[in-house]
This record gives C-alpha cells, sequence and structure tokens, in this order.
C-alpha cells in the first residue's frame, strides 16, 4: 500500500492566488514526520516545511503552511499569494518513527501563470 | 557554509560500465542518505551511512550497486555494469542527527543525473 499518496499530478493557480497541493500518508506509527520539498526545474530539492505528529498547531513557513488533520492522515500544502517563481514539483514525504528514511509521494507539478 | 555537494552533477555512460558518484555532506554532518529519482516519480530511499559504517540498505538493488562512505573523503555511489534502467537522479542528503530529532534537518545536494547510452 501507498504510504504517502499525493492525487494531483498537476495544479495550475494564477499569480497572487492562494493553492493547495494535497498529501495523504498511511502509517501505524503514532510518531512520524511530515515534510514537503519544492523541486524546480533545475533539480535541487528544497526543503519547504516540516509537521510532527504531535504537534499541536500546524506548521507555518512564510507562504507556506500545513494543513495537517490527523484524523484524516492528510497534510496538505497551503501556499498563499503565488508567485511565477513557485512554478516546480511539488514532493510531500514522511519519516516513520525513529527511522532515518523518507518516503516520498509522486508529487505535484504547480504552474503559476500570470 | 558550502551545502551538500554533490559530482558530477551529469554523467553519460554506456552500458556495462561503471558509474562512481560523489558526495560531500554539510560540514558537520555525519550522516548521508543516497536517493534515487527515476523519470516522472518521487525520490526512494537507497541507503543510509555514517562514517565507514552502513547503517540501512534496505533500498539498495542487491546487484551492481554499492556505497561507501570513507573515514576520511566524500560518500560514493558505484554502480557496476550499468543498464539504462540506472538512468536517474541520484541525489544524496545529509543531516547532522537521526531519528526522532528531526525537523527539517536534511539537507539535499543538487544531485547526479546519470544517464546510460
Amino acid at each position: 500500500a501507498q504510504k504517502i499518496t499525493q492525487t494531483q499530478p498537476g495544479m495550475f493557480v494564477q499569480e497572487k492566488e492562494a493553492v493547495t497541493l494535497d498529501c495523504t500518508y498511511d502509517t501505524s506509527d503514532p510518531s512520524y514526520g511530515l515534510f514537503w520539498y519544492k523541486q524546480p526545474s533545475s533539480g535541487e530539492m528544497i526543503f519547504l516545511i516540516y509537521q510532527g505528529s504531535y504537534d499541536q498547531q500546524n506548521a507555518t513557513e512564510g507562504r507556506y503552511s500545513l494543513n495537517f488533520q490527523k484524523a484524516r492522515k492528510s497534510a496538505n500544502l497551503v501556499i498563499s499569494a503565488s508567485q511565477l517563481g513557485d512554478s516546480a514539483m511539488y514532493f510531500c514525504a514522511m519519516r516513520e518513527g525513529n527511522t532515518d528514511k523518507l518516503i516520498f509521494g509522486t508529487g505535484t507539478r504547480l504552474q503559476v501563470f500570470p | 557554509n558550502a551545502g551538500v555537494m554533490q559530482n558530477p552533477r551529469h554523467l553519460v555512460r554506456r552500458r556495462g560500465q561503471e558509474a562512481r558518484l560523489r558526495c560531500s555532506p554539510m560540514k558537520g554532518h555525519s550522516h548521508v542518505y543516497w536517493y534515487r529519482q527515476l523519470p516522472e516519480e518521487g525520490l526512494k530511499f537507497m541507503v543510509y551511512l555514517q562514517k565507514e559504517n552502513i547503517i540501512d540498505e534496505s533500498g539498495m538493488p542487491k546487484e551492481r550497486f554499492s556505497a561507501e562512505f570513507p573515514k576520511e573523503g566524500p560518500s560514493i555511489l558505484r554502480i557496476q555494469q550499468v543498464v539504462r534502467g540506472d538512468s536517474a537522479a541520484y541525489f544524496c542528503a545529509s543531516s547532522p542527527s537521526t531519528g526522532s530529532r528531526w525537523a527539517g534537518e536534511l539537507f539535499f545536494g543538487e544531485g547526479s543525473r546519470l544517464t546510460v547510452l
């Protein structure tokens, strides 16, 4: 079974609008961490935001926020005030328990248009 | 403050040749991870190393692939007798700590793109 599911292969958003990228996960471990990474066309992986399973509040980092709904096992990324430079692939990833491996979803390609 | 350095950025090999990919972790980081990204897919974990030790190689193919992280020098991912299916981006990441102390402390290099002709 897929551990991380990103159901949106592609998304379009107009500049300055907000966009939500979906991510659901599956784990039986009560301790886990959720990550979002951005991969622009140049190829590097850029860390955006992290949410721990025991964190009481949703994580925020500038224009990025993580809508963490634990009961629904979802960790959607919200990008506010989209910019042209936000066009990239976005990957959701999970670390389980005390392991050191990240499990990645298949990604969502976001395109921001003027 | 150099980040995770990978080289070469691009490597072209013919079938049957060997590919060596290098990764220098960030200064002060002693944990190195290798991931593979096939075209249009997410990253898949391959191996986790600390200096002179392979901690977890559960994602490594059983044959032709090996990794090391010597006491001195970069971590090396070695692929022997490459085949077309090995064409992918190989990412190295490093962290200063591990497990439950993580909070976004995994730093990725820019990747090495292997093309097998």
